[in-house]
């Protein structure tokens, strides 16, 4: 069964700090991966994308993410951590003719 | 904002009762997925539906069922509400291409709540 795992439930971080949240990945073949961030009540916000090429994909408000394919993992980071980045942060995976699969959520909390 | 819109915001309903939710695509998408997400969970997929036709579907029971429209809006129809189907619903759109590459967008979701 294809599945996406973000270990950490919860990832604490002090405001200015480097962040960085977890995501493997156990999906057959090559998949695209994918990072949605959710704020209280509303729906999932498009963070960035990995297809193919560059391992590192810059995405949106300074987001950035590290795709390794021998650890299959797809790690979501920021240099500088702002309060306003604190939300529910998920990893998805999708293959051709396939559906995405969501991790389980990590909740990013960052501390002034 | 994505475009996606859905309809209602809030709905609360009886066991038993049946429950219609409503998504209106980003224009240009020709798709739209369905995800239920129970409180603390990640998005779990329901169903997607394709040129009005369903194309892949989740490990949801026949009572979940939906409709596309011609012009890509979308249904969700639920019967039979039970306790455990009280969760936020959220639609997504996107364009199917050849490259099979399909980037979601979603909408805000319809928070469901069943007593």
């Amino acid at each position: 069964a294809q599945s996406v795992a973000q270990p950490e439930d919860q990832v604490n971080v002090a405001e200015g700090n480097p962040l960085t949240v977890k995501c493997t990945y156990s999906v057959s073949g090559n998949p695209y991966l994918f990072w949605y961030v959710q704020y209280p009540n509303r729906g999932l916000q498009f963070l960035l994308k990995y297809i193919t090429g560059d391992n590192l994909v810059k995405g949106s408000y300074g987001f950035e993410a590290e795709f390794n394919k021998s650890q299959t993992s797809f790690h979501l980071k920021k240099p500088s951590a702002l309060v306003s980045d604190s939300a529910l942060y998920f990893c998805a995976a999708h293959n051709y003719g396939q559906n995405f699969v969501f991790g389980p959520g990590t909740r990013l909390s960052v501390l002034p | 904002e994505t475009g996606v819109t859905q309809s209602p915001t809030h709905l609360i309903k009886t066991r038993g009762q049946q429950v219609t939710l409503r998504c209106s695509s980003q224009s240009g998408h020709n798709t739209v997925s369905w995800y239920q997400q129970a409180l603390g969970q990640g998005p779990q997929f329901i169903f997607q539906y394709y040129r009005e036709e369903e194309n892949g579907r989740g490990n949801f029971p026949p009572r979940f069922s939906g409709l596309q429209f011609p012009n890509y809006s979308s249904e969700l129809n639920v019967n039979a509400l039970e306790l455990d189907d009280s969760a936020l619903y959220l639609c997504a759109s996107s364009l199917t291409s050849r490259s099979g590459h399909n980037e979601q967008f979603f909408g805000p979701g319809t928070r469901l709540t069943v007593l």
